[in-house]
């Protein structure tokens, strides 16, 4: 069975602090993994890796995949009150649906 | 209006009732999806439909039954719900035959069942 594990499942930090999410998977028919940022609404998309150790920047957030050992990191600096939410990973497969971890809740101390 | 839309945002129902949620995308993709978010478990791929053919179903009950009259507009239509239900009902599109590898979120309805 395609499954899709974060951790931590939640994680309190101070403003400035710099944090690590983690995504491991297993899966059939690997296509390309997802990051996405939910608040209180829909989640947005932040970034899609398919190739292995090429790192996607974005500001202060930054992530990278390893196909080999099957996860991926998410890494956010300096972080902000404004980067609370839940940070969703999903692994695309080739039937065309994402597979979805639980999350990781990130709550942002002033 | 760009983007992924969903009405309504709320709805609170009845186990006896019958609605609908409807989503409609603007982005002239041609695969849209359903999806269920109950409180603290993972996103559930309920429907995807793809060139307005459904094409995967995955294990949902029949009192949720979906429709897709064309490929801008997603219907959800619910009967006979039960309390388990109340969730977050989120619509996606991609581009692509539903193997697109971005999806576009809705904002979602908030369904609560009494």
């Amino acid at each position: 069975e395609d499954k899709v594990v974060q951790s931590p499942l939640s994680l309190v930090v101070h403003e400035g602090d710099t944090v690590t999410l983690n995504c491991s998977y297993e899966v059939t028919n690997f296509r390309s993994l997802l990051w996405y940022k939910q608040e209180k609404k829909a989640p947005t998309f932040l970034f899609m890796l398919t190739s292995s150790g090429i790192e996607k920047k974005s500001g202060r957030l930054s992530s990278i995949l390893d196909k080999k050992e099957l996860f991926s990191i998410l890494n956010i600096t300096a972080t902000q009150t404004g980067d609370s939410a839940v940070y969703l990973c999903a692994v695309l497969v080739s039937q065309g649906n994402l597979i979805f971890g639980k999350g990781t809740k990130l709550s942002v101390k002033p | 209006e760009t983007g992924v839309t969903q009405t309504p945002r709320h709805l609170v129902m009845g186990m006896t009732n019958k609605k609908s949620l409807k989503c409609e995308q603007h982005l002239g993709h041609n695969a849209m999806y359903w999806y269920k978010q109950s409180a603290k478990k993972p996103l559930e791929l309920m429907f995807v439909y793809s060139l307005e053919e459904r094409v995967e179903n995955n294990s949902v009950p029949s009192r949720f039954s979906p429709e897709c009259p064309n490929s801008s507009h997603l219907f959800l239509h619910l009967h006979t719900l039960q309390p388990e239900d109340s969730a977050l009902y989120l619509c996606a599109s991609s581009h692509g035959s539903g193997r697109g590898s971005e999806q576009f979120f809705g904002p979602g309805t908030r369904l609560t069942v009494l």
